[in-house]
C-alpha cells in the first residue's frame, strides 16, 4: 500500500521557470492538501481540496495554483518560480475534510536559484 | 505573533529518559490537538490525537491538553534512539480544514 506518493522528490528550478508537483493517494480519501515546510516556520497550508471538484486557498496561496484531477490526484503548479518558493513541499490526504488524521507523502525538495 | 509556539530545541537526552515537549497557542477556539513525528527527510506521521482538554496515553506516549492555559504537552517515557525525530504539534478549530502547526522540536535520544 503506497499511501501518498509525490513526484518528483527533488527539483532545482531557475527563477521564472514553471513546474508541476504531482501527488496521488491510493487510500480512497476525499480530502487532499498541499503544505510547505520552511525552517522555523512549521508546516503552512498552501491549498486544499475538501472533495473532488473543489479547491480552496490556504494560508500561503500566492504564486501557486492547484488542480484536483480526480479523487486520487492533486497537483500543485508554480507558474513562475521565485527564490522565496524554495522549500520542502508535502502533499497530504484525509478521509474527510476535517483532516485530523492526515497522511503525508515523503515530500518534494524544491530549490529555486 | 504565531498562533502556535513551539520551542525548536534541539533537545538531547540519554536513552531511557523521559522526553517532555510542549506547545502554547493563542486561539481559544482550537478544539483538536495533535502530535506528529517526522523523521529526517520523511513526511510527518500522526502520533497522538486529543479532543479538547485531558490526557491520552498510548504505550510510552502521553499527550496532555490544558485549554485553560492554552498549553499542550507530549511525554515520551523510556525513550529509545528510534524516538530521535522532530515532533510537531498541530491543532485546529471544529469543522475547520486547516491545521495550525508549531515549528517542531528536534529530539535526539543518545544510546
Amino acid at each position: 500500500n503506497a499511501g501518498v506518493t509525490q513526484t518528483p522528490k527533488f527539483q532545482v528550478l531557475k527563477t521564472g521557470q514553471s513546474m508541476t508537483l504531482q501527488c496521488a493517494q491510493d487510500m480512497n480519501h476525499n480530502s487532499m492538501y498541499w503544505y510547505r515546510q520552511d525552517p522555523g516556520m512549521g508546516l503552512r497550508l498552501i491549498y486544499y481540496s475538501a472533495s473532488e471538484g473543489t479547491t480552496d486557498k490556504g494560508e500561503v496561496p500566492n504564486g501557486y495554483n492547484v488542480s484536483r484531477l480526480n479523487k486520487r490526484e492533486f497537483s500543485l503548479r508554480l507558474e513562475s518560480a521565485a527564490p522565496s518558493q524554495t522549500s520542502v513541499y508535502f502533499c497530504a490526504s484525509s478521509v474527510t475534510g476535517a483532516n485530523t488524521e492526515a497522511f503525508f507523502g515523503q515530500g518534494t525538495r524544491l530549490t529555486v536559484v | 505573533q504565531k498562533e502556535v509556539e513551539q520551542d525548536p530545541g534541539p533537545l538531547s537526552v540519554p536513552e531511557g529518559a523521559i522526553v517532555s515537549l510542549n506547545c502554547t497557542y493563542s486561539n481559544s477556539a482550537f478544539q483538536y490537538f495533535m502530535w506528529y513525528r517526522q523523521y529526517s527527510r520523511k513526511g510527518p506521521e500522526l502520533l497522538m490525537y486529543t479532543y479538547s482538554s485531558g490526557n491520552k496515553e498510548d504505550g510510552r506516549f502521553t499527550a496532555q491538553v490544558d485549554k485553560s492555559s492554552k498549553y499542550i504537552s507530549l511525554f515520551i517515557r523510556d525513550s529509545q534512539p528510534s524516538d530521535s525525530a522532530t515532533y510537531l504539534c498541530a491543532m485546529r478549530r471544529s469543522n475547520d480544514y486547516k491545521l495550525s502547526f508549531g515549528a517542531g522540536t528536534t529530539v535526539t535520544v543518545r544510546a
